[in-house]
């Protein structure tokens, strides 16, 4: 079983839609977790941490649940400019050591 | 703050030869380093972790005298790709960690080195 389990898909949806990424973490002493995004053939950009109380910056929320070690992220009125890969990273404790999920593809259309 | 430099973006070698790819960080300084790899489609996969000044930490199946990782300053951190094979081209990307003062403690990425073994 992966570390990070991410549902890779594409998902394709119109301009304006709400859509929820899941992420399931195998470890349960990880520590910190993030949601990164990578634009094809760019490196990873961080877009938000995810804390245990949910947190939302903007069009973007994300949840955290240590009991079930899922993560999740919303991101609502989709954009254009939404259309990316959506990773999810979990840090485990004590160390610098990241653990990237696969990505999930978004592919946001007019 | 916290910006990570990685050289060259692009390389096309042939079959056998080595390449190197720098990774700078290039204003604050950077005790950890990551080199990660990235095969088309996939998830990026942490290839060893080194702090500066000791041997670098391989991962399982990484092999160390194939990727050679370099630490000598607390701003550079080098993989030589020895005798590289078709198999190898990859998008390689480093990554660095380090105190940033009042930003906290960062982790920034290098924006990552395409190779191509032909």
């Amino acid at each position: 079983r992966k570390e990070v389990e991410q549902d890779p898909g594409p998902f394709n949806v119109p301009e304006g839609a709400t859509v929820a990424f899941n992420c399931t973490y195998s470890n349960s002493a990880s520590q910190s977790f993030f949601w990164y995004r990578q634009d094809c053939r760019k490196e990873p950009k961080l877009l938000m941490s995810v804390y245990s109380s949910g947190n939302e910056d903007g069009r973007f929320t994300a949840q955290l649940n240590r009991a079930s070690q899922y993560i999740s992220l919303l991101i609502r009125d989709s954009k254009l400019s939404d259309s990316a890969t959506y990773l999810c990273v979990v840090r485990q404790g004590g160390t610098y050591k990241y653990i990237f999920g696969t990505g999930t593809r978004l592919k946001v259309l007019a | 703050g916290a910006v990570v430099s990685q050289h060259p973006s692009r390389v096309i070698c042939k079959s056998g030869t080595s390449v190197k790819i720098e990774c700078r960080s290039l204003d604050f300084q950077a005790t950890t380093m990551f080199w990660y790899r990235q095969f088309p489609k996939q998830s990026l996969m942490l290839m060893a972790t080194s702090n500066e000044g000791s041997k670098a930490t391989y991962e399982q199946g990484v092999e160390k005298d194939k990727f050679l990782i370099n630490h000598a300053s607390l701003t550079l951190s080098t993989l030589t790709v020895t005798s590289a094979h078709p198999e190898d081209s990859s998008f390689y990307i480093c990554s660095a960690s380090g105190w940033l003062g009042q930003g906290g403690y960062g982790y920034t990425f290098g924006s990552g080195t395409r190779l191509t073994v032909v």
